[in-house]
């Protein structure tokens, strides 16, 4: 069956320095999700892909987080520079298109610590 | 703008006992709606959907209806095992029709 994958599954990095996720939805899959999930709490949209544009970054902090998906299939997140505030689990989601007819298939998460 | 409430967790159940998670929401337009499951170490999962009022979603035991006049979409099981030990998380689309917003998950413990 196809996932998708996301790779590290844990980070553990210090304030201020660079870190890195990536994300291969499956193959396919038109759209793609990043979402942040806090402890205790439900995934909220940092980004969303369709192909290589993005749909929506609203939620995106600009400032330090950039998000890419040149050839249309995997992507990765970045964060510079990291901060305490940012220690949380980041989830990778596809579907075949964006709308609620399209099933999401969430990856296993990237869990992140900053120190 | 649009946002989902679940009732707060922990909930712990013995085997064989019915279930009832409650969720509702505010939103405009007609969103649907989702239960997703998260296993300990895994990725959200899934669970149930409804598309519009009155549509029953289910799934795996577990039921929920889109209750419009109520803005409600519960989630029940009859029968919980000890493998439905999870956190479960109820979900709308957003206004855009894709995004999807959650509330903040509860979760579930059954004993043997």
């Amino acid at each position: 069956e196809a996932e998708v994958a996301q790779s590290p599954r844990y980070k553990i990095t210090e304030k201020s320095q660079a870190v890195a996720f990536w994300c291969d939805p499956i193959s396919g899959h038109a759209t793609l999700y990043w979402y942040r999930q806090i402890l205790g709490q439900g995934p909220e949209l940092l980004v969303q892909f369709q192909d290589e544009s993005v749909v929506d970054d609203s939620q995106l902090p600009k400032d330090r987080f950039s998000a890419e998906r040149l050839k249309g299939v995997d992507s990765t997140l970045k964060i510079q520079p990291a901060e305490l505030g940012d220690s949380a689990m980041y989830l990778c989601a596809s579907s075949l298109e964006g709308g609620a007819s399209y099933e999401q298939y969430f990856g296993p998460g990237t869990r992140l610590t900053v120190t | 703008g649009d946002s989902v409430t679940q009732m707060e967790g922990p909930v712990t159940l013995s085997e064989e006992a019915f279930l009832t998670i409650n969720c509702t929401y505010t939103a405009t337009g007609y969103p649907s709606l989702f239960w997703y499951v998260q296993y300990p170490g895994e990725g959200l999962q899934l669970l149930l959907k409804a598309t519009k009022a009155d549509d029953k979603g289910s799934n795996k035991g577990f039921e929920a209806t889109y209750r419009k006049e109520t803005t409600s979409f519960h989630l029940e099981k009859g029968s919980v095992q000890v493998s439905d030990s999870a956190v479960y998380f109820c979900a709308l689309d957003g206004q855009a029709g894709t995004a999807l917003i959650f509330g903040k998950g509860t979760t579930l413990s059954v004993s043997s």
